[in-house]
């Protein structure tokens, strides 16, 4: 089965830090695809950077960047020099190739200090 | 930019009760979603529709619930005799095709009394 883990239910950072967000998960599957959603208070999800597992290169979305560790089954997100507007909740979703169902991570909430 | 938009954003409805859930997805979008989110737990898939039929379902969705696409916009997620448990935030999404990224909408927050 499937699962996606979010060990940082909390994180922090510095206005113009960087910060990594962490993210694992379990498939048996070669190809999939693995995304960061990103939750403000809104509460509207919007898609903040997508991965596929067959690339080897890391996804980069402006500041957005990630760290894909495909044998360790990582996929990190960092954010550089964060903004206030990046305050959210964050989350690592995965889905297989064949089929359109997400798995979803329990989320990391991003405080931004200014 | 489009958006997928859900209504209501809040619903309130005493146990036993029917309630539909409302979705506009992106109006080009072939394919669309059902999620939930309970309070403080991570958001999980209900249902995936694709040419007028569900093509995915998960174990949460069960008799109780069903889906519809009645019209060329609207796209409903329908709770037949809705439980305590059933309080959730309610995700719509819709994506183009189905290896393309999904939006979601802002979610109704379903309270049940």
């Amino acid at each position: 089965a499937q699962t996606v883990t979010q060990s940082q239910p909390e994180m922090s950072v510095q206005e113009a830090e960087t910060v990594t967000l962490s993210c694992t998960y379990d498939t048996s599957e070669s190809d999939y695809y693995l995304f960061w959603y990103k939750q403000p208070p809104s509460r509207q999800m919007i898609l903040v950077i997508r991965q596929e597992a067959y690339k080897q290169q890391n996804a980069t979305e402006n500041r957005f960047s990630v760290n894909f560790q495909k044998a360790a089954k990582s996929f990190s997100l960092k954010i550089s020099d964060s903004q206030l507007g990046d305050a959210a909740m964050y989350f690592c979703a995965y889905r297989k190739n064949t089929g359109n169902q997400f798995y979803f991570g329990t989320g990391t909430s991003l405080t931004v200090i200014p | 930019e489009p958006e997928v938009t859900q209504t209501p954003s809040h619903q309130v409805t005493q146990m036993g009760q029917e309630v539909i859930l409302r979705c506009v997805p992106i109006s080009n979008h072939l394919y669309f979603y059902w999620y939930r989110q309970i309070l403080g737990q991570k958001v999980e898939f209900l249902v995936s529709f694709y040419n007028n039929e569900i093509s995915e379902k998960s174990e949460i969705f069960d008799d109780q619930f069903s889906v519809e696409r009645p019209d060329g916009s609207n796209f409903t997620l329908k709770i037949r005799s809705t439980k305590l448990e059933d309080s959730a935030m309610y995700f719509c999404a819709s994506s183009g095709q189905g290896n393309q990224p999904q939006h979601f909408g802002d979610g109704t927050r379903l309270s049940i009394l």
